[in-house]
């Protein structure tokens, strides 16, 4: 079983529509929850995190994070053309000096006109 | 403030060649990483550096694989002999372990295809 888990994809919406996107764990001394937006040709860049359980709002961006039931999500509202990407969640222990990130296989997002 | 720098961005080589990669992180930040990214997987660690001391190496092939930053700020990752399983995009990163949340940041990467 791997760490994290993450639905490939690839994801279809229409223009303006709540996108969810969702990564289960195993590993329960995950402290950092991350999520990467990752376009073509591209390295991820960071859209959000959280530390421990609870909700995170960044515009658009709501980041979601339930430690009991080792599950986090991103919803994304009113979504555009743009956010066609693929989206990674990552994780982070953060244990002494280390920053070991574990990524899941990323969700291919593609925003219709 | 710039970005994560990489070179070259694409590299065509044949299998039991050599390759290397450099990268430039983000000015001040202490912390360096190299990270493999096959197609249609999430990145993967292969080496973490804390300025120029080696934190973790656990997932590096070292039979092939090496990394070096000797001064402390930019970093070379060399593979020798390349085999086709080499192919993937190796993303260099770079933090600031005083930063708030340790936030890692990604080059573009450079595009390796073994053939």
């Amino acid at each position: 079983q791997k760490e994290v888990e993450q639905d490939p994809g690839p994801l279809s919406v229409p223009e303006g529509a709540i996108v969810s996107l969702n990564c289960t764990y195993s590993n329960s001394a995950f402290q950092y929850f991350m999520w990467y937006r990752q376009y073509s040709r591209k390295g991820p860049e960071l859209l959000m995190y959280t530390y421990s359980s609870g909700n995170k709002e960044d515009g658009r961006f709501t980041a979601q994070v339930d430690k009991s039931s080792k599950y986090i999500s991103l919803f994304i509202r009113d979504s555009q053309p743009s956010d066609s990407a693929t989206y990674l969640c990552a994780m982070n222990p953060l244990t002494g000096g280390g920053n070991k990130l574990t990524f899941g296989t990323g969700t291919q997002l593609k925003v219709e006109l | 403030e710039a970005g994560v720098a990489q070179s070259p961005r694409y590299k065509i080589i044949e299998k039991r060649q050599s390759v290397a990669f450099w990268c430039n992180p983000i000015s001040g930040h202490a912390t360096l990483y190299w990270y493999q990214q096959i197609l249609g997987q999430g990145p993967k660690l292969l080496i973490q550096f804390q300025n120029n001391g080696v934190v973790d190496d656990s997932q590096l092939p070292k039979d092939r694989f090496s990394a070096e930053r000797l001064k402390g700020v930019d970093s070379t990752l060399k593979i020798q002999p390349a085999k086709l399983e080499d192919s993937a995009v190796y993303l260099c990163a770079s933090s600031n372990p005083g930063a708030p949340g340790n936030t890692i940041y990604f080059g573009e990467g450079s595009w390796l295809t073994v053939v």
